[in-house]
């Protein structure tokens, strides 16, 4: 059964600076990996999505990139802003489009 | 407006009663999935379904169930033999095909006292 782990659970960090979010999953035999963002009491709001065939994607200040064989993925948030503070949550999809789920991890941008 | 609509925000029933929780897609979406999430967990998928009138049991899918009549609607029953059925639930839509982008709504509360 796919795991999916992500390190740190939470981080505080001080605007400006730049953030590492790390995702690691057991089983490398996935179509592609997302990564969401989840406000207190919110839905999902997809943010990148990886290709199993792709290395990296990009959007804006956000940057994500996949080792499918060593399972794992990084997303950078390049000079963080107070807007930025949520939980990220990695996800991996299966060949039924069936997501498996980190834990997330709890961002707090400090002005 | 294209979204995933879920219906209502907060829902609140007394033990022993079965409660719907409805979810909508105007994305002209084949699949849709109904997700769980509590305090500190991963989401766990319920149930999801690829196409009309077919559907399937997820990882935690003991004390619920779900009908597929229509593309756009997928709604989920939360029924008594749930032993814990307080939670965040989550309903996500995507095309059908090869592993894609899952949309997700805004979720409903459930409470059960």
């Amino acid at each position: 059964k796919q795991e999916v782990t992500q390190i740190p659970a939470a981080l505080s960090v001080p605007e400006g600076e730049n953030l590492v979010l790390n995702c690691s999953f057991t089983d490398s035999a996935i179509y592609n990996l997302q990564w969401f963002r989840q406000d207190p009491g919110k839905g999902l709001t997809s943010l990148l999505l990886i290709q199993s065939s792709q290395r990296e994607q990009t959007s804006g200040r956000l940057n994500a990139s996949l080792d499918k064989s060593s399972g794992r993925s990084t997303l950078y948030i390049a000079a963080s802003q107070p807007g930025d503070s949520a939980t990220y949550l990695c996800a991996v999809t299966d060949g039924n489009n069936r997501l498996a789920f980190g834990k997330g991890n709890q961002v707090v941008v400090i002005p | 407006d294209g979204g995933i609509t879920q219906s209502p925000k907060y829902l609140f029933r007394k033990e022993g009663q079965n409660v719907t929780l409805s979810c909508e897609q105007n994305l002209n979406h084949d699949a849709m999935y109904w997700y769980r999430q509590d305090p500190g967990q991963g989401l766990r998928l319920i149930y999801y379904s690829q196409i009309v009138n077919d559907f399937q049991k997820g990882d935690i899918a003991e004390g619920y169930s779900v009908s597929r009549e229509k593309k756009e609607s997928f709604p989920l029953t939360v029924t008594s033999a749930q032993k814990n059925p307080t939670a965040f639930y989550l309903c996500a839509s995507s095309i059908a095909g090869p592993p894609s982008e899952q949309y997700f709504g805004p979720g409903t509360r459930l409470t059960v006292t």
